[in-house]
């Protein structure tokens, strides 16, 4: 079975420049997350989705949008680019049910994002 | 903030059992103790996870104190490629805080 799915691998903007990242969940995952980790650290809740709301929030200024679609993907955005949000953004996906609230996790590799 | 404390780095010789600590004094009731590790430039893998029993599956076991204020992630036959840094996380609904976590090294 596939993995959660990220694309694009590897991408270049400019400061002031928008971004999109996108994220495939593992099928039957109903829940997705977005993570940010910038080098040398762990990775930083940034957003997570369930059933097309959002259920969480990290600490990042309102830049940082996302979305998730009816067939369980989504979307990350990011507005206005800073050098200082080059990283590596990390989505995970789980199966989330009324009585399974904590099954963990599965990441994908993660898009790597490099501001010049 | 996270809320576990975790060694920075440790060494286990290959084939040796690498026992990882991790502190959660702050735990609460209903949170569950996840173990994940990282490999260069690849996402997080999950390892494991429990609530208060001690947990076995084909990657490694997880022993959690009676109190729940700490456990221990023991990869029993460690090999070169577990070589890693290994998050310890404590979380209620499924929204992960890592810390710095613990960078492994298996020395052969």
């Amino acid at each position: 079975d596939a993995g959660v799915t990220q694309s694009p691998t590897h991408l270049i903007k400019t400061r002031g420049q928008h971004v999109t990242l996108r994220c495939s969940p593992i099928s039957g995952h109903k829940s997705v997350s977005w993570y940010q980790q910038v080098l040398g650290q762990g990775p930083q809740f940034i957003f997570q989705y369930y059933e097309k709301e959002e259920r969480g929030r990290g600490n990042f200024p309102d830049r940082f949008s996302a979305r998730q679609f009816p067939n369980y993907s989504s979307e990350l955005n990011v507005n206005a680019l800073l050098l200082g949000d080059s990283a590596l953004y990390l989505c995970a996906s789980s199966f989330r049910g009324r009585f399974l609230p904590n099954q963990p996790q599965h990441f994908g590799d993660g898009t790597r994002l490099s501001i010049l | 903030d996270a809320k576990t404390t975790q060694p920075p780095s440790m060494d286990c010789a290959e084939g040796r059992a690498a026992n990882l600590p991790c502190n959660h004094s702050t735990i609460s009731g209903n949170e569950y103790v996840y173990w994940y590790r990282q490999i260069h430039s690849q996402g997080p893998q999950y390892i494991i996870h429990g609530l208060k029993n001690n947990e076995t599956n084909e990657m490694a076991s997880l022993i959690i104190t009676e109190d729940r204020k700490s456990s221990t992630l023991i990869l029993p036959h460690a090999t070169l490629r577990d070589t890693a840094v290994y998050y310890c996380i404590v979380s209620l609904r499924n929204d992960m805080r890592f810390g710095a976590g613990t960078r492994l090294t298996v020395k052969p």
